[in-house]
């Protein structure tokens, strides 16, 4: 069963705009991370963000957690072209297996 | 420092038949998960070996069966192979300090089932 369902489903915007995208999860988390899929190959990892953190940031990355509401958002600034791809949260609930989301496809017009 | 790669890349097999893939970790990691990713859809657990041991399995039939090697390496075998197993087959490895920690994962196996 998919545990986080990633908002929206598809994303389209211009090259330089900030593309923003949510994963909502259902139960208590260790931790959450964000990876990104092009084509259909391998995921690349991103950013872990552990459930005592409320905020991280790498390069053009900025990464959110509210474990109130089960939420975490990815935002990227200044997109590229490159950034089209696939993104995906995976959340860690105390056990060792990841639950990954829905995922949100996002397409970055030159 | 090589990252995790697996093989084959891609994989064409007939309905009933048995796949063997295969899996090696990043350097320093000894711990291996495997995933299926069916089309448009998010990664789904398999199970993770760690120590030579199935540690975690996620809800997959006994079909689906693995091994870690000494060296960390690993295999996933899938028997009596059907349609619905068509899929992006993703390992992923990691150190194990605890519970769940980054995992890393290789470029996949694609299969095919005919």
């Amino acid at each position: 069963s998919q545990q986080g369902e990633e908002d929206p489903q598809a994303l389209s915007i211009q090259e330089g705009e900030n593309a923003t995208m949510n994963c909502s999860y259902k139960t208590s988390i260790n931790n959450l991370q964000w990876y990104r899929q092009n084509s259909g190959r391998g995921l690349v990892h991103l950013i872990l963000i552990r459930s005592n953190e409320r905020e991280k940031h790498s390069g053009r990355l900025r990464v959110t957690l509210d474990t109130s509401k089960k939420s975490s958002s990815l935002l990227i600034t200044a997109s590229r072209a490159a950034d089209t791809a696939s993104y995906f949260c995976a959340t860690a609930a105390g056990t060792y297996k990841y639950i990954f989301g829905t995922g949100t496809r996002l397409k970055v017009l030159a | 420092d090589a990252g995790v790669t697996q093989s084959p890349t891609h994989l064409i097999k007939t309905r009933g038949q048995q796949v063997t893939l295969r899996c090696s970790p990043k350097s320093g990691h000894d711990t291996v998960s495997w995933y299926q990713q069916a089309l448009g859809q998010g990664p789904q657990f398999i199970f993770q070996y760690y120590e030579e041991e199935e540690r975690q399995r996620g809800n997959f039939p006994d079909r689906f069966s693995g091994h870690q090697f000494p060296n960390y390496s690993s295999e996933l075998n899938v028997n009596a192979l059907l349609l619905g197993d068509s899929a992006l087959y993703l390992c992923a490895s990691s150190l194990s300090r605890g519970s769940t920690d980054t995992q890393y994962f290789g470029p996949g196996t694609r299969l095919t089932v005919l």
